[in-house]
């Protein structure tokens, strides 16, 4: 069973629009979430975190958290043309110790278009 | 800072043939991570550090793979004999870790391998 899920994409938003990523983890322990952003050929970039639920906030971005339902999603407000990438979710899947490891979803592909 | 180093950039090599990778990871981090990453497979977990301390090898495919930490400042990845399955781009990653939640890494460039 995979332990990150997201859709794969494309995702495809206009200019100025709020664009929604969404992500479902199976380890109910988990307790450590992350988002990453990769353009094409370069490396993944961590873009925020979060460990509580409910939301959070930075800039543009959102991440919401709902534990209860094994969910995080990631929301870009006022989306633009450089925010076309891959957007991965990742989640540390052991509660606490020193696990400090990070499983990685499959990344949903965002397009917004000008 | 100069982030995490990865060397080469690019390695195509023959099948049997054997691989090393390298990695510099950000000074004063005690943790160290070698991803894989593929179109199918997307990026996966090979081995990771703490503290120059092998702590989760799981990921490794097989014999065919070692990876080493030698000092706080120094990496390696081998792989002996090559396999054209093993092409993939490779990433090492690093981050400060205390015990408790884990921080998020800082990614190097990566190492795109091609095995023919």
């Amino acid at each position: 069973q995979k332990e990150v899920e997201q859709n794969s994409g494309p995702l495809s938003v206009p200019e100025g629009a709020i664009a929604s990523l969404n992500c479902t983890y199976s380890d109910r322990g988990s307790q450590s979430f992350f988002w990453y952003r990769q353009y094409s050929g370069k490396s993944p970039e961590l873009i925020m975190f979060i460990y509580s639920n409910g939301d959070k906030e930075d800039g543009r971005f959102t991440a919401q958290l709902n534990k209860a339902s094994q969910y995080v999603s990631l929301l870009i407000r006022d989306s633009q043309p450089s925010d076309s990438a891959t957007y991965l979710c990742a989640v540390n899947p052991n509660s606490g110790g020193s696990n400090y490891k990070l499983t990685f979803g499959k990344g949903t592909l965002l397009t917004v278009n000008p | 800072d100069a982030g995490v180093i990865q060397s080469p950039r690019h390695e195509v090599t023959e099948m049997g043939q054997e691989v090393t990778l390298r990695c510099k990871p950000i000074s004063g981090h005690n943790s160290l991570f070698w991803y894989r990453q593929t179109m199918m497979r997307g990026l996966e977990l090979l081995i990771y550090f703490n503290n120059n301390v092998p702590i989760d090898d799981s990921g490794m495919p097989e014999d065919r793979f070692s990876a080493k930490m030698p000092n706080a400042s120094f990496s390696t990845l081998k792989i002996q004999p090559s396999e054209p399955r093993d092409s993939a781009v490779y990433f090492c990653a690093s981050s400060f870790t205390l015990s408790g939640a884990p921080n998020g890494y800082t990614f190097g460039s990566g190492t795109r391998l091609t095995v023919v």
